[in-house]
């Protein structure tokens, strides 16, 4: 299906510090969804926007929906060695959804 | 309450053989999705179904075919395995999205095919 495409593809990282990666796509989206996947495992849903505007947060990540529902970006603050895996962002409108080709994030203690 | 419940979690099958991947919605979902994760490819979507029908498919040959039960528990098959069939497939499920609600998706552990 169509990708959304998302930025960066991988990030080294210290530990402790912050990290932002987002979306961006050509069509309008209802729902933005972020989630981590673990290697070998499946994605869990880290957060769900509804809202164009809509900010919000789950303990460290934070993410917004992009004012013209075409992007969205998610922040990790204070980055920890457990934080390392593949980000990835989905939209979905239509009754379908859009995947992002996934940020893999390197964290070094 | 329970995830998205998949199984088998692993499974190694060789050419031309078939193969089917059981999936469980979480309780009250009514749509199931397949998709196919590679390292080079990422996630593709395989089909969606929902009471029973298919309502949506992706590029893949008629050898993916997939099924949903009254329970809204779903199956695919995979006939004439191909060594390119090795992949995470990932079933997600979801309260119907229909209707102009947007929903958000839930997705299993996968299966992993390796194919020899």
């Amino acid at each position: 299906g169509q990708q959304l495409n998302q930025s960066p593809q991988s990030m080294f990282i210290q530990e402790g510090e912050d990290v932002s990666m987002n979306c961006t796509s050509s069509s309008i989206f209802n729902t933005w969804l972020w989630y981590k996947q673990d290697p070998g495992e499946g994605p869990v849903l880290l957060i769900a926007l509804y809202k164009a505007g809509e900010l919000t947060s789950n303990g460290r990540l934070t993410a917004q929906f992009g004012i013209t529902r075409k992007d969205s970006f998610l922040n990790i603050s204070a980055s920890i060695p457990s934080d390392v895996g593949i980000y990835f962002c989905a939209g979905h409108n239509f009754n379908k959804f859009y995947f992002g080709s996934g940020t893999k994030l390197n964290v070094k203690p | 309450k329970a995830g998205v419940t998949q199984t088998p979690r692993y499974l190694i099958k060789t050419r031309g053989q078939q193969v089917t991947l059981s999936c469980s919605p979480i309780s009250g979902h009514r749509s199931v999705s397949w998709y196919q994760q590679t390292p080079g490819q990422g996630l593709q979507f395989l089909f969606e179904y929902f009471s029973e029908t298919q309502r949506n498919k992706g590029n893949f040959p008629g050898r993916f075919s997939g099924r949903q039960f009254s329970n809204s528990r779903s199956e695919m098959n995979v006939s004439t395995l191909e060594l390119g069939d090795s992949a995470l497939y990932l079933c997600a499920s979801s309260l119907d999205p229909r209707g102009g609600l947007s929903g958000e998706l839930f997705f299993g552990e996968g299966s992993r095919l390796t194919v020899l």
